[in-house]
């Protein structure tokens, strides 16, 4: 099955430096690659994917760059804001379209 | 709202108990997920229902665990004789009619402690 690793585990970053969390995947099938963000006690939700056609997408401040050489995936955040401050997630397909996750990154912006 | 809802959100058992959850996803999907969360980890894949049909079950779900969704659209998860190490967030989550992976709709969980 699909393996997940994610880098790194806590990242601490001051309001309006960027922030990069970095992914790796094992299953070289795998097309389609999102970024959950988790906010304390609240529902993971999808910030942004990028499927394997694509190297790079960007909505605003965010943006996923994918090597699929590699077997890599990063998402980049600019201009950081506190309320960017969550758990982010990566992930990447297993079997049967279920998602396999990255163990997490907190992110906490100072302000 | 018609999100992805999740019940009970809270519950607490004594170790050996049956405990259930319900999720009800968004109405026009037709796939489900149940995952696991412990504190600090990333949403772990349990099972997997496309319609009513269970299509993938993960191999780290034992036997105490089972899951349905009869008529393709509520899902229950159901936990008996309970352990200690059950004690986790369980989140379901849905996707649509794509026949290609997509966004998950997560529900807010039910967690689970089990004394």
């Amino acid at each position: 099955g699909e393996n997940v690793e994610q880098h790194p585990s806590t990242l601490s970053v001051q309001e309006g430096d960027s922030a990069v969390i970095k992914c790796t995947y094992s299953d070289s099938a795998s097309n389609y690659f999102p970024w959950y963000k988790q906010e304390l006690g609240k529902r993971p939700q999808l910030i942004i994917d990028i499927r394997s056609n694509v190297g790079e997408k960007k909505d605003q401040r965010i943006a996923v760059t994918l090597n699929k050489t590699a077997k890599h995936f990063s998402l980049h955040i600019t201009e950081t804001q506190p309320e960017d401050s969550a758990v982010y997630f990566c992930a990447a397909p297993g079997s049967a379209r279920q998602l396999t996750f990255g163990s997490g990154t907190q992110l906490t912006v100072l302000p | 709202d018609t999100g992805v809802s999740q019940d009970p959100r809270h519950k607490i058992t004594k170790r050996g108990q049956n405990v259930t959850f319900r999720c009800d996803p968004i109405s026009e999907h037709n796939r489900l997920y149940w995952y696991r969360q412990t504190l600090g980890q990333g949403p772990e894949f349990l099972t997997y229902f496309q319609n009513e049909a269970q299509l993938e079950k993960s191999r780290l779900l034992s036997d105490r665990f089972s899951a349905e969704r009869p008529k393709g659209s509520f899902s229950t998860l159901e936990i008996q004789r309970t352990e200690q190490g059950d004690s986790a967030m369980y989140l379901c989550a849905s996707s649509g009619k794509t026949s290609v992976t997509g966004e998950l709709f997560f529900g807010e969980g039910s967690r689970l402690t089990v004394l």
